[in-house]
C-alpha cells in the first residue's frame, strides 16, 4: 500500500527556477530516500535523510525532514532541462523488513 | 552504490504464458526486493527474497503467481506466471547497502502482455 502522498502531482517550471516537491508519510520511519526516474526507466538514488536529521544537501539538491509532521521536501535549485523526470520519496521503517514504501511521485517538467 | 543488472530489459508476451526475470548484483547481499510499477503509477513491493528461505510476499501478491528464487547471495529471479494484460508493468529489483541502508535499483524489466 502507498505510504503517503507527494504534491504536487505535476510541476512545470522554466530552466533556472527552483522546484520544490513535498512528501507526506504515515508511520514512523528510520530514513527517507528520494529517487529520480526518467521516462519509466530505472530509479536513480538521489539522497537519504535519517530520521534524526532535519536537512541535507547534495549539489543542487536540498532535502528537509520534519518527523513531527511526517513530511519531507525536495528542493532542486537552478533547474535544468535535464532535471525533467518523475521524483519519488520512499520511506524505510527500519524494522527487519527494510523494504521501501513509496509515495505517489511528482512529475517535473523543466522548460528550456 | 550497487551495480545491479536485470534481464530481459523488456519483453512482449502473450496472455497465459510466463516470464522469468533475472536480477544480478555485484556483491553479496542478504535481502533482495522485487517491486512492480504499473503504468503511470508508483512502485509497490511484491516480495522480499532472502537466500536460503522462502520469499515473503506482500498483501495482494501470491507465490503461485509470482514465484521467486534466491539460489545465492548475488542472484534472484522473479517469474510472472499465467500472464494477463493487467501484468503489464515495469518490474524492478533492489538491494540495500551501507549502514544507512540506501537502496539501489536495477534498470527494470518492462513487460507488455498482449
Amino acid at each position: 500500500s502507498q505510504q503517503g502522498e507527494e504534491d504536487p502531482q505535476a510541476l512545470s517550471i522554466q530552466e533556472g527556477e527552483n522546484a520544490t516537491m513535498n512528501c507526506s508519510y504515515k508511520t514512523s520511519i528510520n530514513n527517507l530516500q528520494w529517487y529520480r526516474q526518467n521516462s519509466g526507466r530505472g530509479l536513480v538514488h538521489l539522497i537519504l535523510i535519517r530520521s534524526n536529521e532535519r536537512e541535507k544537501h547534495s549539489g543542487r539538491l536540498r532535502v528537509t525532514l520534519d518527523t513531527s509532521k511526517k513530511s519531507s521536501s525536495l528542493l532542486i535549485t537552478a533547474s535544468r532541462a535535464a532535471d525533467t523526470a518523475s521524483y519519488f520519496c520512499a520511506t524505510d521503517a527500519g524494522t527487519g523488513r527494510r523494504a521501501l514504501t513509496f509515495g505517489s511521485g511528482t512529475r517535473l517538467q523543466v522548460q528550456p | 552504490s550497487a551495480v545491479i543488472s536485470q534481464k530481459p530489459s523488456r519483453d512482449i508476451c502473450q496472455r497465459g504464458t510466463s516470464l522469468t526475470i533475472q536480477c544480478q548484483v555485484d556483491s553479496q547481499v542478504t535481502m533482495m526486493f522485487w517491486y512492480r510499477q504499473q503504468p503511470g503509477q508508483s512502485l509497490t513491493l511484491i516480495a522480499t527474497a532472502n537466500q536460503g528461505s522462502e520469499a515473503t510476499y506482500e498483501s495482494g501478491f501470491v507465490i503461485d503467481k509470482f514465484p521467486i528464487s534466491r539460489p545465492n547471495l548475488t542472484f534472484s529471479t522473479l517469474t510472472v506466471s499465467n500472464m494477463s494484460p493487467e501484468d503489464s508493468s515495469i518490474y524492478l529489483c533492489s538491494v540495500g547497502r551501507g549502514q544507512a541502508y540506501e537502496q539501489y535499483f536495477g534498470p527494470g524489466t518492462r513487460l507488455t502482455v498482449t
